[in-house]
């Protein structure tokens, strides 16, 4: 299965600063996803990202608060903007080798705002 | 509205013994469902998944059962090992697919006692 790098693993950042997360994957894909994990939640998919257009936002997550790039088919980057003490999470990408294969994640960003 | 559930958010067991997790969904437009084991600073891990129009997957120690009547899976380790402690996480897509979006229950802990 493709291999997943998130950048950085952990971060302690000050409210209304942005901080952008890296997922570098080692084989091309098609779809990359960011989650996030609020603690003592689930898992919440915050946006989809395919190669070449914009990202699709789930409902509750807009594109000023989560900018996204997806430059190519093994890159992608997720900005949390503006970060209030409420952003504090884990945030994860992931990805799906193949159409019908389980989508595999990284290991996440672990997110502290002060 | 929580569309997958996982009502104890913890579980011990003795090494050697049956573990079993439970999940419950609401959505019945699910129809691929997964589970995840995470260790702390990990990502989370693919585990085992069963399609709707079965009722039983096995995979080793691990065995996914499903009853789409009652919206209920559970995942079944035997025998428990140390090495299985982690949460692990129940999560549901519409289509057997790994460009579909997943939604995550808020996980079981579960712990191993040798």
């Amino acid at each position: 299965s493709a291999v997943i790098s998130q950048k950085p693993s952990r971060d302690i950042c000050q409210r209304g600063t942005s901080l952008t997360i890296q997922c570098q994957v080692d084989s091309q894909v098609t779809m990359m996803f960011w989650y996030r994990q609020q603690p003592g939640q689930s898992l919440t998919l915050i946006a989809t990202a395919n190669q070449g257009s914009e990202a699709t936002y789930e409902s509750g997550f807009v594109i000023d608060k989560f900018p996204i790039s997806r430059p190519n088919l093994t890159f992608s980057t997720l900005t949390v903007s503006n970060m209030s003490p409420e952003d504090s999470s884990i945030y994860l990408c992931s990805v799906a080798d193949r159409g019908n294969q389980p989508q595999h994640f990284g290991d996440g960003t672990r997110l502290s705002i002060l | 509205d929580q569309q997958v559930k996982q009502n104890s958010p913890s579980l011990s067991v003795q090494e050697g013994r049956i573990s079993i997790l439970n999940c419950d969904y609401t959505n019945s437009m699910f129809d691929y469902f997964l589970w995840y084991k995470k260790y702390p600073a990990e990502g989370p891990t693919f585990l085992i998944s069963i399609s709707s129009i079965k009722d039983k997957n096995e995979d080793g120690r691990f065995t996914v059962f499903l009853n789409k009547s009652a919206k209920h899976l559970s995942l079944h380790i035997v025998p428990s090992q140390p090495g299985d402690s982690a949460v692990y996480f129940c999560a549901a897509s519409r289509l057997n697919f790994g460009n579909e979006k997943l939604t995550f229950g808020t996980g079981t802990r579960l712990t191993i006692i040798p």
